[in-house]
């Protein structure tokens, strides 16, 4: 089958840099996804590797190792709004994404 | 704002009534999706639709079926709705650049 795991939260504080994993399980995908959720709002888009290596968008970074079935979003200088949920996810066939559980940030000042 | 619209925003129900949830865009684009979204399992996709009467399932089909019969809606009805189906809904489109999609302000459907 395929799968998706995130840690369920992590903590940080203001100008911080912090790192979310996600390891993966799948017969063949296109890329990896990573979108950001605040509470009560709507999952945004962030970034996405269609090929291993890092992609830099701003203050944030995602990595995808396909050999090693992991990728990582890196959330540079981090502020208060950047609290919120992560999302990884694959980009499959028909452009469907399958979304891991997502890890929660909480920023501290 | 990919001009994506939900409707209704907010609804409570009873066990065993039907309820059609509308999701509506306005830039024509060809892949629509509906999503639920539950504490625990992030978001997971219920069926999605290629284009005018294209669709097909999603991960978690099972006592939801859709329709497409314009371009700007895509219509996720729940039969006979259960407590189970308790969730919030999000639909979404996909933009030009493929790997991205963007989401509608969601839908809370409460069922009693």
């Amino acid at each position: 089958g395929q799968s998706l795991e995130q840690p369920s939260e992590v903590t940080a504080v203001e100008g911080a840099i912090v790192q979310i994993n996600c390891t993966y399980q799948t017969s063949g995908f296109y890329g990896l996804s990573w979108y950001q959720q605040h509470d009560g709002g709507a999952p945004t888009f962030l970034s996405y590797n269609a090929l291993d290596g890092l992609e830099e968008t701003g203050r944030f970074s995602s990595f995808l190792s396909r050999s090693d079935s992991y990728g990582y979003l890196l959330l540079q200088e981090l502020q208060m709004k950047d609290s919120a949920s992560y999302f990884c996810a694959f980009r499959l066939v028909a452009d469907k994404l399958i979304f891991g559980t997502g890890t929660r940030l909480q920023v501290f000042p | 704002d990919a001009g994506i619209t939900q409707s209704p925003r907010h609804k409570v129900t009873e066990t065993g009534t039907p309820v059609t949830l509308r999701c509506h865009q306005t830039e024509n684009h060809r892949y629509m999706y509906w999503y639920r979204q539950d504490p625990g399992h992030g978001l997971r996709l219920i069926h999605y639709s290629y284009g005018v009467k294209d669709t097909d399932k999603g991960e978690v089909s099972d006592g939801y079926s859709v329709s497409r019969s314009k371009t700007e809606d895509f219509l996720l009805t729940l039969e006979s709705a259960t407590s189970s189906q308790t969730s919030v809904y999000f639909c979404a489109i996909n933009s030009g650049a493929q790997e991205t999609q963007y989401f509608g302000p969601g839908t809370r459907l409460l069922v009693l």
